[in-house]
This record gives structure tokens, sequence and C-alpha cells, in this order.
């Protein structure tokens, strides 16, 4: 069964350095997302993507963050310049195109901390 | 503004009880409504969905869940809990457009051998 892959599973970086956070979905989709999750909280929303532009962002999702499909297969979340705050689990997401809903599939996450 | 309560954070059950987890969600149209399982370390996995008709949906793992509109509620139940359902569960509503999912702060369970 097709899944959604993500890159790595864990990075360990240091306060303002730059990471890059990478994610390949299910083949056929054209829908993709990206959400965190605080360690003990909930589930949040970061951005959504679709026909190669972000079509809706969070009040998270600021001039630090950016997101990019820069090959066929790829979607890749960028943090610029990461706080401490930025620790957190990433979760990325696919979903079939078209009207109406489908379910999104999720990746296993890459757990981002930042020291 | 779209929203979804999950009240019970915690819950502890025998294995081969019974099992509910309660969901209410806040939203102005036809909710597109989801559990998610989360095990330790792991990604989402999709338990169940409604999207419309038949209010009484069936997933995978024995899971089954039930809408009701006059309750706003979309509660998750399970007749016999085995010990590999402990994880935690997040309900998630569709907050169409371009159909981010809002979740639920989760419930966490514990299942006692």
């Amino acid at each position: 069964e097709p899944e959604v892959t993500q890159t790595p599973s864990h990075q360990v970086t240091q306060m303002g350095q730059e990471v890059i956070l990478r994610c390949v979905p299910i083949s056929n989709h054209l829908y993709f997302y990206w959400y965190r999750q605080i360690l003990g909280q909930k589930v949040e929303f970061l951005v959504s993507f679709y026909n190669n532009e972000i079509s809706e962002k969070s009040e998270i999702f600021d001039d630090q963050f950016s997101v990019e499909r820069p090959d066929g297969s790829n979607f890749t979340l960028k943090i610029r310049s990461t706080k401490l705050e930025d620790s957190a689990m990433y979760f990325c997401a696919s979903r079939l195109p078209g009207q109406g809903i489908n379910e999104q599939y999720f990746g296993p996450g890459t757990r981002l901390t930042v020291t | 503004a779209q929203s979804v309560t999950q009240p019970d954070i915690h819950i502890t059950v025998s294995e081969g009880a019974s099992l509910e987890l309660r969901c209410n969600y806040s939203y102005g149209a036809t909710p597109y409504l989801f559990w998610y399982v989360q095990s330790p370390g792991q990604g989402l996995q999709l338990l169940l969905k409604y999207f419309s008709g038949d209010t009484l949906v069936q997933g995978i793992k024995g899971f089954e869940a039930e809408f009701k509109r006059s309750q706003s509620s979309f509660n998750l139940r399970k007749p016999s809990v085995h010990w590999s359902d402990a994880a935690e569960y997040f309900c998630a509503v569709d907050s169409g457009g371009y159909n981010k999912l809002i979740f639920g702060a989760g419930t966490r369970l514990a299942v006692h051998p």
C-alpha cells in the first residue's frame, strides 16, 4: 500500500540554524499539508499546498517557514532560523485531488529538537 | 470557528472491557469527521471517517463511531478492548476549502491486563 514517507525521523539542531524537513507524498496525490505537534499537545495545521502554491496557512506559519515542491516527488518544509519553541513533531500529509472529501494520509513524522 | 473537543484527556480500561471516547465538534455546515490513532512514537493512522449517509460508521481494528448531529458528537466505540489498543486517539473535523484538519486535544488510552 502506498504511504507517505518523511526524512529524517529525528533532527537535532541548534537555535538559529536552518532546517529542511522532507516528505515524499503518495504519488497521485495533489494536495499536501504540514502539521506539527508539540510534545503533549494537539496536532496543529501549519500549511496546505496545491498547484505549486500555498493554499492556506495558519498564524504559526510565519516568515520563518517556507514550503516547496522542488521536483515531482518531494515536498519540503524549511525553517530558516529555528527557535526553541519550534521543537515538535512535524507531520506531512497528502490527499487525492478533486473536489469532495478524501482522507489525508499522514507520514510517520520528523521529530525536531532545537537546542 | 470550527473546533473539536475531546473532554477526556486520559482513560484507563481493563482489557476486554468496552470503550467509548467522546468527541464534540463545532462546525457550521455538514461536518466531515475522522478518528485517528497514534501509537507511541508513530504517525497518525486513520481509524474511520464520516462523510455522509449512515451515521454509524465502521473502521479498522474493530472500532466504530456514531455521528449524532443533534448532539454535535462523533464518539468512538469498541466493544472489547485489546492491550494493543493503548495509544492516543484524535478526533478531527475537515474544515472545508483546502481541507485542513482541525484536531481535538486527544485522549490517551491505557489498557490494564
